[in-house]
Parts: C-alpha cells; structure tokens; sequence
C-alpha cells in the first residue's frame, strides 16, 4: 500500500514565522500535490510537482512556497505566516500511469496565531 | 475552482437506509473518481469510473455516470454508522490534465 506520510498532524505557530510542512510518499511516485481544505470551500490546490525540483502554481499559491529537491519529499513553506492561513492541509502523490488514484497523507491541521 | 459540485452538501439518515450523492460537472472528463474524508483525516479513494462506463459496484457502492448530463452518483446501500465521512468526487482537470479537481463535498451522518 501506498503510504504518504506528513511530518505533523498538528501544528500552531505565530504570525511572521516561517513554518514548513513536510510530506514523504514511498511509492516512487512522480507528481505530489499540496492542498489546503476550509469547510465550504473543499480542496484547493497550492502546489504541485510532476518531478523533482519541477513545481507547478495551482489555483491559489499566494503567500506559500514549495520545495522538492528529493522524488520522495515535498515541503510545503509558509514564508511569513498570517492568520488566514490556518487551516488544514493535505499533501498527496499520484503515479502518473493514467486511471491511478490519487493517496493522500492524513493531513496537517495548522493554527497561526 | 470547482469543476465537480457535490449535492446534497450534507445528508442525515438512519443506519441500514441507502445514502445517495450526486456530482455535477462542467466541462468533458476522461475519468470520475469518489472519494472519502473521515472527520480530520486524509481523504481515501472508493472508486473511479471511466467516461465510457455507466455504472460500477465496489461492495455496498454503486456508482454511476451520466456524460450526457455531465453528473455522477454515489449509492451507498445499507448504511453504517461507520459510513459517516465526507464523500468527495474529482474529475480530470481542465483541458484534460491530469490533475483531478475536487468538488466541496458531501458530509453524510448515519445515525445508529
């Protein structure tokens, strides 16, 4: 089974802060994805990678980075963080054979304070 | 933003009822998936169905697609508590990409 893991599950930091989330996929997948949820709004996609050190704006990229510098790694960044940036976030990998599903991580529910 | 929409956005039935979810999309897909968001988790792919099939089961789902109306269902039979998640569908991104676009959801609650 495929495991996508994310470094924390919950995290709270301040306005200002650099904060990174982490994501590991084992399953030598090509393309990860970084989402954020809100509740009414679903899945909106910030970054993606189709490979490594490639990355890809999604619909809403303000206000983060992303980083990619290993296949199976891929960090999400919060340059200087705000208050609307709490929220959950969901990082995800897909094989690029079509059909393929994509598996997701358990998400990180993050606080800026 | 959203190319699939979801509706109801949230259902209440009772355990051993059948929960029925619908999907509208906008423009032609290649493939329709559903998935499910347990309370503060990951989501978890159920099934994909391709734009030339009409119907799929997986256990107690059946799912259907309906191209010419540009909408798919979600048919959970016999109900658990156990099946209350989020339940999400995502078709190909636009233009044929491979990235699959999210609709908002639908929370459904199976009350024992």
């Amino acid at each position: 089974d495929v495991k996508v893991t994310q470094s924390s599950r919950y995290l709270v930091k301040r306005t200002g802060e650099k904060v990174f989330l982490e994501c590991v996929q084992d399953m030598d997948h090509e393309n990860m994805f970084w989402y954020r949820q809100d509740p009414g709004l679903g899945l909106r996609l910030i970054y993606f990678s189709y490979d490594v050190k490639m990355k890809e704006k999604g619909d809403i990229p303000e206000g983060y980075s992303v980083s990619r510098e290993k296949k199976e790694r891929f960090s999400l960044i919060l340059e200087s963080a705000s208050t609307n940036q709490t929220s959950m976030y969901l990082c995800a990998s897909l094989d690029r054979l079509a059909m393929q599903p994509q598996h997701f991580g358990d998400g990180t529910r993050l606080s800026i304070l | 933003s959203q190319q699939g929409e979801e509706d109801p956005q949230a259902l209440s039935i009772q355990e051993g009822e059948n929960a029925t979810m619908n999907c509208s999309y906008k423009t032609s897909i290649n493939n329709l998936q559903w998935y499910r968001q347990n309370s503060g988790r990951g989501l978890v792919h159920l099934i994909l169905i391709r734009s030339n099939e009409r119907e799929k089961h997986s256990g107690r789902l059946r799912v259907t697609l309906d191209t010419s109306k540009k909408s798919s269902s979600l048919l959970i039979t016999a109900s658990r508590a156990a099946d209350t998640a989020s339940y999400f569908c995502a078709t190909d991104g636009k233009g044929g990409s491979y990235i699959p676009t999210f609709g908002r959801g639908t929370s459904l609650i199976v009350h024992p």
